[in-house]
């Protein structure tokens, strides 16, 4: 079975710290994403990346860059924590042409 | 722009037989999905359709009217276990790969 892991499961953060989430995949695949979700808004896409080295912004990526160096981690990156990235973030990735995501297990992120 | 409108929560009793509607408005269509997300947990892939019909896998089923713009997610003899958020998602109409998803149906399974 792919595994996609994600370093934490929580983190606490202080505002304006930069923030770094991790997401490792296991399986080759190229298309990587990261989402947030939150209560009635769902999962926003901030960023995806269908190759290393190559980004692409989400329906949500201001406040956000990431990092992709190597196929198997997909960096998000929080320039500058604000409160209102409080949120459930979840990393997924997909091979081209298959039909369902996994998803890593989330990391919940507080910022205070 | 693309959208799906799924209810925001549905309770049924256990045993019972539950359907899970989802209506999406896309400028294209590729197939939609379902996944399953525990309160805590990781989203998780149930199914997937492309054409129109009934997809059986177990107690879960997957149906989709392309004509309609219309799918649904039926789960028999409910357990207690299948108490979570279920989402439907539609591809990106240009960017393969990409999701959106709508904003989930929380189902309560009572005893």
């Amino acid at each position: 079975d792919v595994k996609v892991t994600q370093s934490s499961r929580y983190l606490v953060k202080r505002t304006g710290e930069k923030v770094f989430l991790e997401c490792v995949q296991d399986m080759d695949h190229e298309n990587m994403f990261w989402y947030r979700q939150d209560p009635g808004l769902g999962l926003r896409l901030i960023y995806f990346s269908y190759d290393v080295k190559m980004k692409e912004k989400g329906d949500i990526p201001e406040g956000y860059s990431v990092s992709r160096e190597k196929k198997e981690r997909f960096s998000l990156i929080l320039e500058s924590a604000s409160t209102n990235q409080t949120s459930m973030y979840l990393c997924a990735s997909i091979p081209p042409g298959a039909t369902g995501y996994t998803f890593g297990s989330g990391t919940r992120l507080t910022v205070v | 722009g693309q959208s799906l409108e799924q209810p925001s929560e549905v309770t049924a009793v256990e045993g019972a037989i539950v359907q899970i509607n989802c209506t999406y408005q896309t400028s294209g269509f590729y197939g939609l999905s379902w996944y399953q997300q525990h309160d805590g947990g990781a989203p998780t892939f149930l199914s997937y359709n492309a054409l129109d019909g009934l997809e059986e896998t177990g107690r879960f089923s997957s149906f989709l009217s392309r004509s309609d713009s219309y799918g649904y997610l039926l789960l028999q003899e409910l357990q207690m276990k299948d108490s979570a958020s279920y989402f439907c998602a539609v591809p990106h109409h240009n960017q393969g790969g990409k999701l959106i998803f709508g904003q989930g149906t929380e189902l309560s399974v009572k005893p």
